[in-house]
């Protein structure tokens, strides 16, 4: 079965520092994968999305992400965080119509 | 305003008493999703279902059970809370046929804890 793993559970950057989350799932073929954030006090909500085509994908709020497929990776990047960036970002893949996320890493901005 | 809505947002009990939790969509979506979810592990799902009258199991084991009688309400029911049970519960709908995916919209989910 597949699985998504996200090494970092906790980071904490200064405002305008640039982010990279990681994402790793563990096996390949057609995948779909997914970037969700959920603020505090909030619901979760999608971020970004890659389904096929350009594997570098835009999402909302400048957040990006990078679909590597030999590295099984699909990374969150942002070029200069900002305090409301603060949140818990999750990693999902796609497995037969259902979501399997990670763990779930928390960042935590510094004004 | 097409949403997803789950009731209580807090409760607390003691063990053994029967609780369901409530959770409703208006955007006519047919697939609907518990996910169980521990402070700082992933969300696991628990029950899912593709329409009216079809539940299934999720990839966690769950004492709970649902429903689906109306294409908007999907509650989980917990027929005698333990201290086990202490989690938070997310409820999710969307879009698409049995295989296929669509964004998955959340709600606020409810926190539960059993004495």
């Amino acid at each position: 079965a597949q699985s998504v793993s996200q090494h970092n559970h906790h980071v904490i950057l200064s405002e305008a520092a640039s982010l990279e989350l990681g994402c790793n799932y563990s096996y390949g073929g057609t995948v779909n994968l997914f970037w969700y954030v959920q603020y505090p006090g909030q619901h979760l909500q999608l971020l970004l999305k890659y389904f096929s085509g350009d594997p570098l994908v835009k999402g909302i709020k400048g957040f990006e992400a990078e679909f590597i497929k030999s590295k099984f990776s699909f990374n969150l990047r942002k070029p200069s965080v900002q305090w409301s960036d603060t949140a818990e970002y999750f990693c999902a893949v796609n497995q037969g119509g259902k979501l399997i996320f990670g763990q779930g890493t928390e960042l935590s901005v510094k004004p | 305003e097409a949403d997803i809505y789950q009731t209580p947002r807090y409760l607390v009990i003691g063990t053994g008493k029967k609780i369901t939790l409530e959770c409703s969509q208006t955007m006519g979506h047919d697939k609907m999703y518990w996910y169980q979810q521990d402070p700082g592990m992933e969300l696991h799902l628990i029950h899912y279902s593709y329409g009216v009258n079809s539940t299934e199991k999720g990839d966690l084991s769950s004492e709970s059970t649902v429903s689906r009688i109306r294409t908007e309400h999907f509650p989980l029911t917990l027929e005698s809370a333990r201290p086990s049970h202490t989690s938070q519960y997310l409820c999710a709908s969307s879009e698409g046929g049995l295989l296929s995916y669509n964004e998955q919209f959340f709600g606020p989910g409810t926190r539960l804890t059993v004495l």
